[in-house]
């Protein structure tokens, strides 16, 4: 059955330094997402994506964070200088239809970022 | 704002004791109601998705429903591999706003 993956499953960083988190969505979809989960809060929208451009986004994706696809597989979520705060596990999802057809978001396995 | 809550927070059956689990929602603008199962440290797994108000989908012990401002899986017998943190979520445009689960232990 076809699955999300992540790497890598466990990143250690200092603060301030930039960190890149590896993506590869299910073939077939086209809309991209990724969420971040804070220990113990709940799991939190961050950012879509389709056709190379960021279609919505929260209040919590600001200028330190950026996306891209840079080939036809992967799909990456960058942190220019990481903050403490930052420390999360971040979840990519992909989807077949948009998000707005309320098509079904597939979950990766997350990638744990510890920011010291 | 939108707003998912989930009830109880945390939930201990004895195997075989059935019970339901609640997520009610904000109404408005409502694109469908979503219920994904979530293990320690692992994504979210999807499970149901239901789209208008009586709709009911099942899968093995799993019961979804949905009324207009409410949805409800149920468990039947559950057993202990069902135990794990259940999270409902809305749609709205391009996400999913996520309750903060209800965490099922089932003790045999």
């Amino acid at each position: 059955e076809p699955e999300v993956t992540q790497t890598p499953s466990h990143q250690v960083t200092q603060m301030g330094q930039e960190v890149i988190l590896r993506c590869v969505p299910i073939s077939n979809h086209l809309y991209f997402y990724w969420y971040r989960q804070i220990l113990g809060q709940k799991v939190e929208f961050l950012v879509s994506f389709y056709n190379n451009e960021i279609s919505e986004k929260s209040e919590i994706f600001d200028d330190q964070f950026s996306v891209e696809r840079p080939d036809g597989s992967n799909f990456t979520l960058k942190i220019r200088s990481t903050k403490l705060e930052d420390s999360a596990m971040y979840f990519c999802a992909s989807s077949e239809r948009p998000g707005w057809e309320t098509d079904t978001q597939y979950f990766g396995p997350g990638t744990r970022l510890t920011v010291l | 704002e939108d707003q998912v809550t989930q009830s109880p927070e945390a939930l201990r059956l004895q195997e075989g004791e059935s019970s339901s689990l609640n997520c009610s929602y904000t109404v408005s603008g409502l694109r469908g109601l979503f219920w994904y199962r979530q293990d320690p440290g692992k994504g979210p797994e999807f499970l149901f998705t239901l789209y208008s108000a009586g709709e009911e989908k099942e899968k093995e012990r799993l019961k979804a429903t949905l009324t207009k401002k409410e949805s409800f899986l149920h468990i039947t017998a559950p057993k202990p591999e069902d135990s794990a943190t259940y999270l409902c979520a809305r749609g709205i445009r391009e996400k999913l706003t996520f309750g903060t689960g209800t965490r099922l232990t089932i003790i045999p």
